[in-house]
């Protein structure tokens, strides 16, 4: 089945620094990978997606880049302030509402 | 228009028990999906319903189960509880079944294991 695997794991940034976070997976079908922010005690929230016919895509301070050839894709974050401290998932799905996520990066944001 | 809706949201059990957790999801979303939250694995997908039809299974043993009814609502049961069973519990909903669409998390039900 499909793996994704995620890095970094924790990433401290100072604020109004940028934070990328990468992932790869391993299913050449995968065709959706949406990122999840999930701050601490809530649900996690879709904060942007891209699609495998799509090599960027841009939402304000937010970018997501997708590689089909290397199976990576990266979230990106410019300006980062306080409230972006969160934990961050990647995920990737071949069909279906089936999403395999990554481990998770803990993003904290120094005021 | 109100989000997905998990309860319980708290609930503990002892080994052996079983549990059922009930979510309603958003009003018109027809598929419903549960993933399992821990520290040590993550978020892990456990099924995904449609239609009342289960349509993907991740890779959880039989004890965990569910069932979705007409109106879109949907149970999950675990049997026989093992401490490692341990979770939050996440329902989410989508207007659509395949992966054309956002999906929409509930609170979640915690479900801890004595």
């Amino acid at each position: 089945g499909e793996n994704v695997e995620q890095h970094p794991s924790t990433l401290s940034v100072q604020e109004g620094d940028s934070a990328v976070i990468k992932c790869t997976y391993s299913d050449s079908a995968s065709n959706y990978f949406p990122w999840y922010k999930q701050e601490l005690g809530k649900r996690p929230q879709l904060i942007i997606d891209i699609r495998s016919n799509v090599g960027e895509k841009k939402d304000q301070r937010i970018a997501v880049t997708l590689n089909k050839t290397a199976k990576h894709f990266s979230l990106h974050i410019t300006e980062t302030q306080p409230e972006d401290s969160a934990v961050y998932f990647c995920a990737a799905s071949i069909e279906g509402n089936m999403l395999t996520f990554g481990g998770g990066t803990r993003l904290m944001v120094k005021p | 228009k109100a989000g997905v809706t998990q309860t319980p949201r708290y609930l503990i059990k002892t080994r052996g028990q079983q549990v059922t957790l009930s979510c309603s999801p958003i009003s018109g979303h027809r598929s419903v999906s549960w993933y399992q939250q821990t520290p040590g694995q993550g978020l892990q997908f456990l099924f995904e319903y449609f239609s009342e039809t289960q349509r993907n299974k991740g890779n959880f043993p039989g004890r965990f189960s569910g069932r979705q009814f007409s109106n879109s609502r949907s149970e999950m049961n675990v049997s026989t509880l093992e401490l490692g069973d341990s979770a939050l519990y996440l329902c989410a909903s989508s207007s659509t079944g395949g992966n054309t669409g956002e999906l929409f998390f509930g609170e979640g039900s915690r479900l801890t294991v004595l």
